[in-house]
């Protein structure tokens, strides 16, 4: 079976510093990878999504960015956090093509003081 | 611009009720729509998919209906129980680049009471 894994799950940044999440996919072969981000008041939001290794899809302008090094790891990141960066990150895989069911992992709560 | 609404935002039920969570969107060109449950603090977990051909799907106390042509879905649970407590979330499927992007609702918090 297909299980996913986020890590960390918690974290607190100061603002300023840099940013990396990862996301890995375990029982499954080239998946599609995403990345959402879900903020108080806003729902979720897709911010970037990945059909292969080395090509990721932005779909929110912003202060991050992703990039998928292997197969089935994913990995969002960001040089300077701001205050609004904020929020619960939710990686997620569906199997490659276009009608697939999507599968969330755990979650990163992450927190910018 | 495709918009998912769901309706109520919160729900308060007593143990043993059957009860119906409601989804609408503006745009019927959609490929599925899924419905997830999450539990404060935690990711989603997938309850039903239904296809665009498809008029609903069903898992064992649950049932989902979509009617693409009038926009609307909705998610029947029967019989709730205290551990259905959770916050309930609908996406829709739309076309971007090679994949799918879901479209989420705001979510309905179900609270069911022993």
């Amino acid at each position: 079976s297909q299980t996913i894994h986020q890590w960390p799950a918690t974290l607190v940044q100061p603002v300023g510093s840099p940013l990396s999440l990862e996301c890995t996919v375990e029982g499954t072969s080239n998946p599609n990878l995403y990345w959402y981000r879900q903020a108080a008041g806003r729902g979720l939001q897709l911010l970037f999504y990945s059909v292969g290794i080395g090509q990721i899809s932005s779909e929110v302008p912003q202060n991050l960015s992703a990039s998928r090094p292997q197969d089935r790891q994913f990995i969002l990141s960001s040089k300077k956090l701001l205050l609004s960066d904020s929020g619960f990150y939710l990686c997620a895989w569906s199997a490659a093509g276009f009608y697939n069911e999507q599968f969330f992992g755990p979650g990163t709560r992450l927190t910018v003081l | 611009k495709q918009e998912v609404t769901q309706i109520p935002a919160a729900l308060s039920v007593p143990e043993g009720e059957n009860l119906v969570l409601n989804c609408s969107f503006t745009d019927s060109a959609i490929y599925n729509l899924q419905w997830f449950r999450q539990d404060p603090g935690k990711g989603l977990t997938s309850l039903l998919l239904i296809q665009s051909s498809q008029r609903e799907q069903t898992s064992g106390r649950l049932n989902a209906s979509l009617d693409k042509s009038s926009g609307r879905s909705t998610l029947y649970i029967a019989a709730s129980q205290p551990g259905d407590s959770a916050t309930y979330l609908c996406a829709v499927l739309h076309g971007s680049g090679n994949t799918g992007k879901l479209i989420f609702g705001q979510g309905t918090t179900l609270q069911v009471k022993p």
